[in-house]
């Protein structure tokens, strides 16, 4: 059984840089799978942020590329998530999940149980 | 961009309903839609995968249909587990989400 399990700082200061990392058990992050962070603020929707894949292949959402930058350690088998120039908006659960590849799309089949990020000074 | 539209966005039923959620494409998507099912505080769980296929240890009572822009999930018996929000997705774009209430 596949486990994610974020773990991060709960509190960034405004225009400071959030970081984040997802330790994966129970498979392996060089598997067939792109990795995801998504996003959910307080009481909204989920807004998908980047994802990549064991050959490090990236895909950014357009609206955060500026600021985001997805990476992965193979031999600690996780991956991390940097968000700079951070403000209140950015406060949200931060979510890793897998991507199974299902054709020509990814859904998300395994997810962390979510970190809550708080941007404030 | 790719936009994907759910309604309703509240929907209130009782137990024992049958529920019907929709989920509009902005451009045909063919059948790469999957459904998510979030309960308070929790992680989204993966319901419905390619628009009809049922995700691993979802109950038969959900399924799914549609293709090009137009999509459905359908609860046909609606049980007291089954009160969450729900959301489509189509690779990086999700809807807004359905929050299914107890009338």
């Amino acid at each position: 059984q596949v486990q994610l399990q974020e773990s991060g700082p709960g509190l960034v200061k405004p225009s400071g840089t959030l970081s984040l990392t997802c330790a994966v058990s129970g498979g392996s992050i060089s598997s067939n799978n792109w990795w995801s962070w998504v996003r959910q603020p307080p009481g909204k929707g989920l807004e998908w942020i980047a994802e990549i894949y064991h050959t490090g292949s990236t895909t950014y959402n357009p609206s955060l590329k500026s600021r985001v930058t997805i990476s992965m350690d193979k031999s600690k088998n996780q991956l991390s998530l940097q968000l700079s120039s951070v403000t209140a908006a950015d406060t949200a659960v931060y979510y890793c999940a897998r991507g199974l590849i299902v054709g020509g799309t990814t859904n998300f089949d395994y997810w962390g149980q979510g970190t809550l990020v708080t941007v404030s000074s | 961009d790719i936009q994907m539209t759910q309604s309703p966005s509240t929907l209130s039923a009782s137990v024992g309903d049958r529920v019907t959620i929709t989920c509009r494409a902005s451009q045909s998507i063919s059948s790469w839609l999957a459904w998510y099912q979030q309960k308070p505080g929790k992680a989204p769980k993966l319901l419905i995968y390619k628009a009809s296929s049922l995700g691993s240890g979802v109950p038969s009572r959900f399924s799914g249909s549609g293709s090009g822009t137009e999509f459905t999930l359908t609860i046909s018996s609606l049980q007291p587990d089954d009160f969450a929000t729900y959301y489509c997705q189509q690779f990086g774009t999700f809807g807004q989400g359905t929050k299914v209430e107890i009338k």
